[in-house]
């Protein structure tokens, strides 16, 4: 079966240092990988999608950048946090065609001090 | 554009109560329509799809009918336990691309013993 694992899960940064986030999914090949950010109250909002290795697409410009180095890893990064980048941040997966439906880690808690 | 409209909470209902929670959409396609939960500290967890119109979804006592003539998804469940005490998101996927979710803004579900 298919699982997806994220770390840290909770992340406490103060301002201005760097980040990574990583995803890694287990059990597929080729999905296709995302990243969204949970803010405190707020809907999800997508962050980054990836269809394949070094193939990144962003949603929202922001000081985040993303990257696929290998087929199931997913990074989430910063030169310089912000304090609007605190939030909850997801990773998920799809698999290519057929169905839809996203599957999701557990998260990361990230708070910007 | 594409997007999720969700009813707002916070709900909170007395066990073995009636749950609805609304959800329109507008697609300028045919999109997928979903039904994701989140526990507290969690990530998303699928609760319910449906592919076409007058699909109904169904899972753990809830349902919900793609209703294409007025582009809702409404939730609902006859008879809520404490268990389900949640942030429920109703998302669509236009079947292209690396089949993007969007997201409403999720609705906080409070169940009281």
């Amino acid at each position: 079966s298919q699982t997806i694992h994220q770390w840290p899960a909770t992340l406490v940064q103060p301002v201005g240092s760097p980040l990574s986030l990583e995803c890694t999914v287990e059990g597929t090949s080729n999905p296709n990988l995302y990243w969204y950010r949970q803010a405190a109250g707020r809907g999800l909002q997508l962050l980054f999608y990836s269809v394949g290795i070094g193939q990144i697409s962003s949603e929202v410009p922001q000081n985040l950048s993303a990257s696929r180095p290998q087929d199931r890893q997913f990074i989430l990064s910063s030169k310089k946090l912000l304090l609007s980048d605190s939030g909850f941040y997801l990773c998920a997966w799809s698999s290519r065609g057929g169905s839809y439906e996203q599957y999701f880690g557990p998260g990361t808690r990230l708070t910007v001090t | 554009g594409d997007s999720v409209t969700q009813m707002e909470g916070p709900v909170t209902l007395s066990e073995e109560a009636f749950l609805t929670i609304n959800c329109t959409y507008t697609a300028t396609g045919y999109p997928s329509l979903f039904w994701y939960v989140q526990y507290p500290g969690e990530g998303l967890q699928l609760l319910l799809k449906a592919t076409k119109a007058d699909d109904k979804g169904s899972n753990k006592g809830f349902e919900a009918t793609y209703r294409k003539e007025t582009t809702s998804f409404h939730l609902e469940k006859g008879s809520v336990q404490v268990s389900d005490s949640a942030v429920y998101f109703c998302a669509l996927i236009i079947q292209t691309g690396a089949n993007n979710l969007f997201f409403g803004t999720g609705t906080r579900l409070t169940v009281i013993p």
